[in-house]
């Protein structure tokens, strides 16, 4: 019962190259979502999607991040053209429903270097 | 956008004490959730709280959903050196986004 599985767990890109994250979520979970988290802060969302479809994109830069949830495999979050201020670490996290009122199951994070 | 007011930044304790925090809005939310965050990990969900005046236990943790639903405390009861950790608060309205606060790091020195 393997629970929310991201990969890689480090991740260094070189300014300007593409970074590509991955959120396999917890069997039986249709609905991932994306946060984000700076050092010495909180996690702040950033996109929230079910199989196939962008449910709620708000959190997400309007540029240069996309992300998406196809009908197999696993959750996608790309960012292009990476800067130094994408740094961060990268949060999935999925639920089976829509309101996830006992809270989510989050992955162990992807840790993102930008140099 | 919405805020959450998480006090105290930090806490330095001894191992046995009893440790209180707590999360502050001023909007108000439907669900409000505790998390523990260890060195290179996700969050961890600790308590999950639904109603407004809501008092629940999880082991010696106890958190309890504000009156008036903008508001949420946390407490560890007899702590020991496995509770060190950053400790978030998140509140959640409509849909599924979560709001967190910015975390309480707890040092439990033995």
């Amino acid at each position: 019962n393997a629970g929310v599985m991201q990969n890689p767990r480090h991740l260094v890109r070189r300014r300007g190259q593409e970074a590509r994250l991955r959120c396999s979520p917890m069997k039986g979970h249709s609905h991932v979502y994306w946060y984000r988290q700076l050092p010495e802060e909180g996690l702040k969302f950033m996109v929230y999607l079910q199989k196939e479809n962008i449910i709620d994109e708000s959190g997400m830069p309007k540029e240069r991040f996309s992300a998406e949830f196809p009908k197999e495999g696993p959750s996608i979050l790309r960012i292009q053209q990476v800067v130094r201020g994408d740094s961060a670490a990268y949060f999935c996290a999925s639920s089976p429903r829509t309101d996830a009122n006992y809270g989510y199951t989050f992955g162990s994070g992807t840790r993102l270097t930008v140099v | 956008g919405q805020q959450l007011n998480q006090s105290p930044q930090s806490m330095f304790i001894q191992e046995g004490e009893d440790v209180s925090m707590n999360c502050t809005s001023s909007s108000i939310f439907n669900t409000w959730l505790w998390y523990k965050q260890d060195p290179g990990e996700g969050p961890v969900l600790l308590i999950a709280l639904y109603k407004a005046g809501e008092l629940t236990s999880n082991g010696r943790l106890t958190a309890q959903f504000g009156i008036t639903r903008k508001d949420s405390f946390l407490n560890i009861s007899a702590s020991i050196p496995s509770d060190v950790g950053i400790y978030f608060c998140a509140g959640q309205t409509s849909g599924s986004r979560l709001t967190f606060g910015e975390g309480t790091q707890l040092t439990v020195n033995p």
